[in-house]
């Protein structure tokens, strides 16, 4: 079965500084692998995905991430924490062909501090 | 575009009443699910459905009920509620890409907020 650990469940960063949020999976083969953003009381939106190709993907407020399928990892990385990233970060993998679930990780949440 | 549009937003119910949870999407996705979301323990899928007719359940289906009977509307139905449903609820869909590939990414409604006291 699928799943999801993102081993940190809260982060504290300054504004300016680098961030890194940590995603590994568990799958048979390489799946399908997403970060979305959840800021309070909203809903969750994409922020990237990686569906094959380029290891390093770019996706939307300056978020990047990397697949790295020796690590069974997906890390979400940005280079200058803004205050307005603070929100709850969640990882999730979705199976390659067909329709099956996706799964969430339990979400890292992100606090910026001035 | 609106989206995925879930009502209401918040709702307080009482042990042992019923509601239904409203979700229209307007993308024209074949693939609608529902979710609730405890505090650390990310999102667990309650049911999904991969075209009208045709629902199935998902990690914690129990006390749940749906119905999908057009490709807009997943209604999430509460039965008897209980204490252990106090959640918020999402509903999300989804769709094939043009190629005809299925790629699990999501768009997900505001979230309903529902206590049972």
């Amino acid at each position: 079965a699928q799943s999801v650990t993102q081993p940190d469940i809260h982060i504290t960063v300054s504004e300016g500084a680098s961030l890194e949020l940590r995603c590994n999976y568990s799958y048979g083969a390489t799946p399908y692998l997403f970060w979305y953003v959840q800021s309070p009381g909203q809903g969750l939106q994409l922020l990237l995905k990686y569906f094959s190709g380029d290891t390093l993907v770019q996706g939307i407020k300056g978020f990047e991430a990397e697949f790295k399928r020796s690590q069974s990892s997906f890390n979400l990385r940005k280079p200058s924490v803004h205050w307005s990233d603070a929100a709850e970060y969640f990882c999730a993998v979705g199976p390659k062909g067909g329709y099956q679930k996706v799964t969430f990780g339990t979400g890292t949440k992100l606090q910026v501090i001035p | 575009n609106a989206g995925v549009t879930q009502t209401p937003k918040f709702r307080i119910l009482k042990i042992g009443q019923s509601m239904t949870l409203q979700c229209a999407q307007d993308m024209n996705h074949n693939y609608m699910y529902w979710y609730r979301q405890d505090p650390g323990m990310g999102l667990k899928l309650i049911y999904y459905s991969v075209g009208a007719g045709i629902t199935d359940k998902g990690e914690v289906p129990n006390g749940y009920n749906v119905s999908r009977s057009t490709t807009e509307d997943f209604p999430l139905r509460l039965e008897l509620a209980a204490p252990s449903q106090t959640s918020v609820y999402f509903c999300a869909s989804s769709d094939r890409t043009g190629k005809g590939e299925y790629t699990g990414e999501l768009f997900f409604g505001e979230g309903s907020r529902l206590t049972v006291l």
